[in-house]
């Protein structure tokens, strides 16, 4: 799968835990930020984003919040479900379109 | 619910051979990109298309790379002379209008080249 091969922080989390992943993003001026899920072999996929002009948003399940100050973004994931581990992105919105993303955490739930 | 789709799922080719991968944007999008994720790296953009024109691209992107959308519903990427460090997964997206907000991507074509 995707996985093979890379080096990520890995986290490991009970069945019905919450998770909590982090992401340090490079650019103050980047004014939108998504969080992606990527399954094995599968393409990244849409969680929950958020603009600059707010510093917590809340989904499904899933708590995105955002600082500022410090530049990290985090992800929430309540109640953590098997079909919950996968790799997860954050991505900044830089320029026009581009969106740049992070290097990626392996959420491993364990049954 | 409506998806990005991508062929073929896995391409093999020779070095310096030309490769064609192709995307199905989410059919009342406007704004397509391409994404490369090489294994063990992080997903990188490539380029992005709007109005049939590219909008902006990456320091990837060179001459050995265009878009084009010959159809109404078609979005390729066309590699002209495959290199070995060109062997990376390739990502289409697509979003519906406002500029980067919410990019729906691909499953993904794996390339490989020998």
């Amino acid at each position: 799968g995707e996985s093979v091969g890379l080096h990520l922080p890995t986290l490991s989390v009970q069945e019905g835990d919450n998770s909590i992943i982090n992401c340090a993003y490079s650019n103050s001026a980047s004014d939108y930020f998504i969080w992606y899920k990527q399954e094995s072999g599968k393409g990244p996929q849409f969680i929950i984003d958020i603009r600059s002009n707010m510093d917590k948003r809340q989904g499904q399940r899933v708590t995105v919040l955002l600082n500022k100050t410090v530049k990290h973004l985090s992800l929430q994931i309540a109640a953590t479900q098997p079909g919950d581990s996968a790799v997860y992105f954050c991505a900044e919105k830089h320029g026009n379109n581009r969106l740049a993303f992070g290097k990626g955490n392996q959420v491993v739930v364990i049954p | 619910e409506p998806e990005v789709t991508q062929t073929p799922s896995h391409q093999v080719t020779q070095m310096g051979q030309e490769v064609i991968l192709r995307c199905v944007p989410i059919s009342n999008h406007l704004y397509f990109y391409w994404y490369r994720q090489i294994l063990g790296q992080k997903v990188e953009f490539l380029v992005s298309f709007y109005n049939n024109e590219i909008s902006e691209k990456s320091e990837i992107f060179d001459d050995q790379f265009s878009v084009e959308r010959p159809d109404g519903s078609n979005f390729t990427l066309k590699i002209r002379s495959t290199k070995l460090e060109d062997s990376a997964m390739y990502f289409c997206a697509s979003s519906d209008g406002m500029q980067g907000e919410t990019q729906y991507f691909g499953p993904g074509t794996r390339l490989l080249v020998l």
